[in-house]
């Protein structure tokens, strides 16, 4: 069974950074591309960033573009999302899919406030 | 970036009900869309891919057509666990972009 388990939420202030994590098991990471996706509170979703699974390329939301990085282990099978320069819109809860976002985990809660 | 709009924003019908739910887009994605439904505190679920294939363990009830701009997604007959928001996603070209979601609730 796949299994996605984000962690690394919380408070933090704008201008903060903080670095989501998510850990993966129950299929081959190693040789799935993966996802990160955002809802503000009360909204819809919006994908923030995309990397393939030999990390040749990433994508990412216009939104997040330089403040946000995606990297991945393979080895410790874990994706990953450093977040700089945060903002209050920013504010949101954030899901790890899998390339067809087939599977999702629970996510994780970031709030930016001051 | 290509903008999806999802109509109508609310959908008012009772259980046993036929939905279908638009998605336009602003340019061609041509058959790349899914569909999602997603319950309150719950992450969201494939339903469709690829325009109108119905993903892993996904009742027959939902189905979904359309390519180029214009999509729908139906629900034949509606259960009362379908009741929920149901959001369309463009899979075409960077940035992938999700539609504004469509609240189907109960009449």
């Amino acid at each position: 069974e796949v299994r996605l388990v984000e962690s690394g939420g919380g408070l933090v202030q704008p201008g903060g950074s903080l670095r989501l994590s998510c850990s993966a098991s129950g299929f081959t990471f190693v040789n799935f591309n993966m996802n990160w996706v955002r809802q503000a509170p009360g909204k819809g979703l919006e994908w923030v960033a995309f990397i393939t699974s030999g990390i040749t390329t990433r994508q990412y939301a216009d939104s997040v573009k330089g403040r946000f990085t995606i990297s991945r282990d393979n080895v410790k099978k874990t994706l990953y999302l450093q977040m700089n320069n945060l903002r209050v819109d920013d504010t949101a809860v954030y899901y790890c899919t899998t390339e067809a976002f087939d599977d999702w985990g629970q996510g994780t809660l970031v709030t930016v406030s001051s | 970036e290509i903008v999806l709009t999802q109509s109508p924003a609310t959908l008012s019908l009772s259980p046993g009900e036929r939905a279908t739910l638009s998605c336009r887009a602003s340019q061609s994605v041509s058959f790349y869309l899914a569909w999602y439904q997603q319950k309150l505190g719950q992450p969201p679920r494939l339903l469709i891919y690829d325009a109108s294939k119905r993903a892993a363990a996904i009742p027959a009830r939902f189905s979904a057509s359309g390519s180029g701009t214009d999509f729908t997604l139906t629900v034949s007959s509606l259960e009362p666990e379908d009741f929920a928001v149901y959001y369309c996603q463009q899979r075409y070209h960077w940035p992938l972009t999700f539609g504004g979601g469509t609240r189907v609730e109960i009449k």
